[in-house]
């Protein structure tokens, strides 16, 4: 079955530890994004990237990067420097490409939790 | 900028109630619109969606409008079960460039038996 997996589900870490979430799709899609949700709040966008090897910052980037070396795999770290790391990351794919929407596809997500 | 706004939760209801989850929208032009569904544990789904005025999204007996002369995307259902209980976002992407899902907070949404 094609879709977008992240692992691992929870996630615990120590403050002033960095970490990597994982977000793998096999759907053939050459646009990943990367969301941050929070209670009560929307989804916002932390990256995206439209095409291997390249990748724009989203609305709040900062304390975050990214890298995009497969089509089918974009990791995100949190560094030390986010200053509230502990949210819920979910990740999307979608194709990409101007004009109609592109839906996206979004994997279940990963909890962080920083002690 | 670009934002949608959806009225707070929890909603409470009963099986077999009629539902209407409101959402408005600021946009400079002509947005998409979207309902996405999220349920417990898991990442989002998208539920319906409308791309121009006066088109109506439906799924799995939901349904939105999209209104240009009120900026609304309201949905509704006509008979909730305990299977719809999930968090209801609403969204918009601007139909230009990088086409960027801007979501509502969300409301959560509990269908008693």
């Amino acid at each position: 079955d094609g879709g977008i997996t992240q692992s691992p589900k929870y996630l615990f870490r120590k403050e002033g530890q960095n970490v990597t979430l994982s977000c793998e799709q096999n759907l053939n899609h050459d646009a990943m994004y990367w969301y941050r949700q929070d209670p009560g709040q929307g989804l916002r966008l932390i990256y995206y990237s439209q095409i291997v090897n390249d990748f724009q910052k989203g609305d709040i980037a900062e304390g975050y990067s990214v890298s995009r070396e497969k089509k089918e795999s974009f990791p995100l770290t949190v560094t030390s420097a986010q200053k509230n790391p502990t949210a819920f990351y979910l990740c999307a794919s979608s194709v990409a490409g101007a004009g109609n929407y592109n839906e996206q596809f979004f994997g279940p997500g990963t909890r962080l939790t920083v002690l | 900028g670009d934002s949608v706004t959806q009225m707070e939760g929890p909603v409470t209801l009963s099986e077999e109630a009629f539902l209407t989850i409101n959402c408005t929208y600021t946009a400079t032009g002509y947005p998409s619109l979207f309902w996405y569904v999220q349920y417990p544990g898991e990442g989002l789904q998208l539920l319906l969606k409308a791309t121009k005025a006066d088109d109506k999204g439906s799924n799995k007996g939901f349904e939105a409008t999209y209104r240009k002369e009120t900026t609304s995307f309201h949905l509704e259902k006509g008979s909730v079960q305990v299977s719809d209980s999930a968090v209801y976002f609403c969204a918009l992407t601007m139909n230009t460039g990088f086409q960027k899902l801007v979501f509502g907070t969300g409301t959560r949404l509990l269908v008693s038996p």
